[in-house]
């Protein structure tokens, strides 16, 4: 089957760092995606992780374990505006699509 | 560069009533992906439209229908509106072909239906 987990709340301050891990079960991996999502808004791409390893983009960066079906999305120097949900996502090439299985997604709130 | 388009933001019908949602792609991108994400629940896929053909469904009832026109814009179609209906309808588009296999895909700001 495919189950994607992640924590459903996390809380950190600003100017700390937070990990966000994802783990994952698909027949068909062909990739995972973290997005934020604020409130009532699209969600916006982050990062692509297709090989295992670590992935930096300024603040934020995402590592991926296909081993063992395992992502973290590491962000750095925390700020307010980074409260938000942030999505992991798996592309799955069963069937011939390439569609994403989103897991529920984890809302973080940064405090003062 | 223009980003993903949705029309309209909001929508409110009645049970029973059609609802028709419209997405328009990111230039030079022939795949769209649509969504549903009812509140408190994660994205689930519905559709997926490459090149002018569905490609594939997710695990909706058959009243959940679309189409892609000759200029890559989508149509997602609801039959027979139900209360459970009410979310968020978010559409995504990336490349297509055999690139739809590796591009990222970019969401718009989505139609939110509410179903009275």
């Amino acid at each position: 089957g495919q189950n994607i987990d992640q924590p459903t709340e996390m809380t950190a301050t600003e100017g700390a760092i937070v990990q966000i891990n994802c783990t994952y079960q698909t027949s068909g991996f062909n990739g995972l995606f973290w997005y934020q999502q604020h409130a009532g808004e699209a969600p916006t791409f982050l990062s692509y992780n297709v090989l295992d390893g670590l992935e930096e983009k300024g603040r934020f960066s995402s590592f991926l374990s296909r081993s063992k079906g395992y992502s973290y999305l590491l962000l750095k120097e925390l700020q307010m505006k980074d409260s938000a949900s942030y999505l992991c996502a798996v592309r799955d090439r069963q069937d011939s699509s390439y569609k994403l299985i989103f897991g529920s997604g984890t809302r973080l709130l940064v405090r003062p | 560069e223009a980003g993903v388009t949705q029309s309209p933001t909001h929508l409110i019908k009645t049970r029973g009533q059609q609802a028709t949602l419209r997405c328009s792609p990111i230039s030079g991108h022939t795949s769209v992906y649509w969504y549903q994400q009812a509140l408190g629940l994660g994205l689930q896929f519905l559709l997926w439209y490459d090149e002018g053909e569905e490609r594939n469904r997710g695990n909706f009832p058959p009243r959940f229908s679309g189409r892609q026109f000759p200029n890559y814009s989508s149509e997602l179609n609801v039959n027979a509106l139900e209360l459970e209906d009410s979310a968020l309808y978010l559409c995504a588009s990336s490349l297509g072909g055999a690139r739809a296999s590796t591009d990222t895909q970019y969401f718009g700001p989505g139609t939110r239906l509410t179903v009275l």
